[in-house]
């Protein structure tokens, strides 16, 4: 059974620091996703992953997968308040109808 | 058109009440998913149409009805909820089943009294 883990759940920061959230996933998968979702807002697409060393990059977010580790980063560069959100990252098994599933979420909060 | 659209928006309902949460995607995606969130949790899939068919139920109680009019319409029928139901229901999509990227609506937050 695909179990996603994320760490940190909550970090609190200063804003122009660098930070790095994990996503473990524990079984085979190719497929990883990044959503944002604001207080009270649905979910946002970020990232889509789809191959080992896949790197994406928008903006102060980088993400990356690495299938072999079980293991994608959502790296951010000196932040700025405006990146205060809930972080999720969505893994998808390899077998045809498996199902997404979400990580615990991290809460990021930048002060200003 | 890359949106998905959820209405209404916001729902009190008691607890004999009947309504219905609707949803509608124009981007093709023959996926469509109900999904359940509550404060400072991740979403809960709840059910999946694949090609309007119910592929996955995952164990929703009966007083949760869903139901797929066409492929661009997903609709979720609410009857005798329990106040434990309130809580913000997202509509997503994906181009197929197990194809990944999902496409959420700005969801309905449900209050039941």
């Amino acid at each position: 059974e695909l179990k996603v883990e994320q760490n940190p759940l909550f970090l609190s920061m200063q804003e122009g620091k660098n930070y790095t959230i994990y996503c473990n996933y524990s079984t085979t998968s190719d497929r990883l996703y990044w959503y944002r979702q604001d207080p009270g807002k649905s979910l946002e697409s970020l990232f889509v992953l789809l191959s080992n060393g896949a790197v994406k990059q928008e903006g102060r977010l980088m993400a990356s997968l690495d299938t072999k580790a079980r293991l994608s980063t959502l790296h951010i560069t000196a932040a700025v308040h405006d990146l205060s959100a809930t972080y999720f990252c969505a893994v998808e098994g390899m077998n045809r109808d498996d199902k997404i599933i979400f990580g615990k979420g991290t809460r990021l909060h930048i002060l200003p | 058109d890359t949106e998905v659209t959820q209405t209404p928006k916001h729902l009190v309902m008691g607890m004999t009440n009947k309504k219905s949460l609707k949803c509608e995607q124009h981007m093709g995606h023959r996926a469509m998913y109900w999904y359940k969130q509550k404060a400072k949790k991740p979403p809960e899939l709840m059910f999946v149409y694949s090609y309007e068919k119910l592929s996955i139920n995952e164990s929703v109680p009966s007083r949760f009805s869903p139901e797929c009019p066409n492929s661009s319409l997903l609709n979720l029928h609410l009857h005798a909820l329990q106040p434990e139901d309130s809580a913000l229901y997202l509509c997503a999509s994906s181009l197929h089943w197990a194809t990944g990227e999902l496409f959420f609506g700005e969801g309905s937050r449900l209050t039941v009294l």
